[in-house]
């Protein structure tokens, strides 16, 4: 069993809907969580960055935690065609530094 | 201000040669790591570079190794290519015990 669990999607939506993304984690060390939007053969760009649980806006993205259920999510409001890519979590021990553990990746894709 | 820039961006090398992968950092950051993505699939770690020493190591053979330079930029080196080896190569930067991670856009590597 991989220690961060993702579902491959594709997760497709029309314009304008709410979208929520998932992870679910088995390592209780994990502190540090991350989602990242990943376009076609680009590099990952991060979009949300949070500390342990709680909630976290930023514009359309809203990030939750919750460490007691091992249990993240990403919500985008409103979503675009241009929200169109694979969103990879990712998370990192209170220990480690900042080596990451991603998950496999949502693929998700928003019709016009 | 450049972000994470790496080169080269595509690289085709035939089984049993060698590689070497550049990444710079983004300014003021003092830490790098190398990441390997399959297709498909999310990123797994190969190794992190803090004030030139190797920090930590993923689950990679002695095939890959790295060097982190004065001006904290990086180098991966893989040896003796594989069909398997064929990924794309991400650089991360970041402040040391820092979460936060920025990533370039990564060297397509094939290996025929």
């Amino acid at each position: 069993q991989k220690e961060v669990e993702q579902d491959p999607g594709p997760l497709s939506v029309p314009e304008g809907a709410i979208v929520s993304l998932n992870c679910t984690y088995s390592n209780s060390a994990f502190q540090y969580f991350m989602w990242y939007r990943q376009y076609s053969r680009k590099g990952p760009e991060l979009l949300m960055y949070t500390y342990s649980s709680g909630n976290k806006e930023d514009g359309r993205f809203t990030a939750q935690v919750d460490k007691s259920s091992k249990y993240i999510s990403l919500f985008i409001r409103d979503s675009q065609p241009s929200d169109s890519a694979t969103y990879l979590c990712a998370m990192t021990h209170n220990n480690a530094g900042n080596m990451l553990t991603f998950g496999g990746g949502t693929r998700l894709m928003v019709k016009p | 201000d450049a972000g994470v820039t790496q080169s080269p961006t595509h690289l085709i090398k035939t089984r049993g040669q060698q590689v070497t992968l550049r990444c710079s950092p983004k300014s003021g950051h003092d830490t790098v790591s190398w990441y390997q993505q399959a297709l498909g699939q999310g990123p797994q770690f190969i190794f992190q570079y803090y004030e030139e020493e190797e920090r930590q190591r993923g689950n990679f053979p002695d095939r890959f190794s790295g060097h982190q330079f004065p001006n904290y930029s990086s180098e991966l080196n893989v040896n003796a290519l594989l069909l398997g080896d064929s990924a794309l190569y991400l650089c991360a930067s970041s402040l040391a015990r820092i979460a936060e991670a920025f990533f370039g856009q990564g060297t397509r590597l094939t290996v025929v």
